[in-house]
């Protein structure tokens, strides 16, 4: 079955510290894994993609297949990432496009 | 890319009662989708709209309560039946844009529906 989780609804950090929003996913067979932002009042949009192996506004995240994980990570927290952080999941690349599977979604308050 | 204009972005409605919600790209899609977002909760996908053929509904969601509309590449609706208190939410449309490398969802802004 297709499954994202993000065990942490919730997640505060202070201003220059390190930040890390845990994902996991169960899919059979290699998906596209994502991380989509949406700040207040704002609507949902892409952050990062695995397969571009990308930073966006500082933020990194590596796929361990082996975990099943896609953290995401970024050495210094800055105030404008207060913001809903969802992981996602669709099907592998150069297959017909599969739907995307949101996790539950995390909560980033970076205190100043 | 996509850009994706989502009518209306806000309504109030009575129990009872079905709103119809209009999804607009400003290209052709293969395929567009429909989620929820009930206050808190993450995004829940309730059909894949095709052009030319029936949405197909994920599991806790009928045709008979989401009627759903795709009569061309650009354009599809989302209709909620029967409204109770239960079905306030937040309505997205999203379409997947494959690129060279890889696809990319994107989002409307929204509808906000509130049952009253």
């Amino acid at each position: 079955a297709q499954r994202v989780t993000q065990p942490e609804k919730l997640l505060s950090v202070f201003k220059g510290a390190p930040v890390e929003l845990k994902c996991n996913y169960s899919y059979s067979g290699s998906p596209e894994l994502f991380w989509y932002v949406q700040y207040s009042r704002q609507r949902l949009q892409l952050l990062l993609r695995h397969i571009s192996r990308e930073s966006i506004k500082g933020f990194t995240a590596d796929l361990n297949k082996g975990e099943t994980s896609f953290h995401l990570k970024k050495p210094f927290a800055q105030e404008e990432d207060s913001a809903m952080y969802y992981c996602a999941l669709s099907g592998q690349w150069g297959a017909s496009y599969d739907k995307v599977i949101f996790g539950p979604g995390t909560s980033l308050s970076v205190i100043p | 890319s996509a850009v994706i204009s989502q009518k209306p972005s806000r309504d109030i409605c009575q129990r009872g009662t079905s709103l119809t919600i209009q999804c607009q790209v400003d290209s052709q899609v293969t395929m567009m989708f429909w989620y929820r977002q009930q206050p808190g909760q993450s995004l829940t996908l309730i059909a894949t709209a095709n052009q030319g053929s029936e949405a197909t509904y994920e599991s806790g969601f009928v045709i008979d309560k989401f009627p759903i509309s795709r009569p061309n590449l650009t354009f599809s609706t989302l209709t909620v039946s029967n409204m109770s208190p239960e079905d306030s939410s937040i309505y997205l449309c999203s379409v997947a844009v494959q690129g060279v490398m890889n696809t990319e969802a994107f989002f409307g802004q929204g509808t906000r529906l509130t049952v009253v």
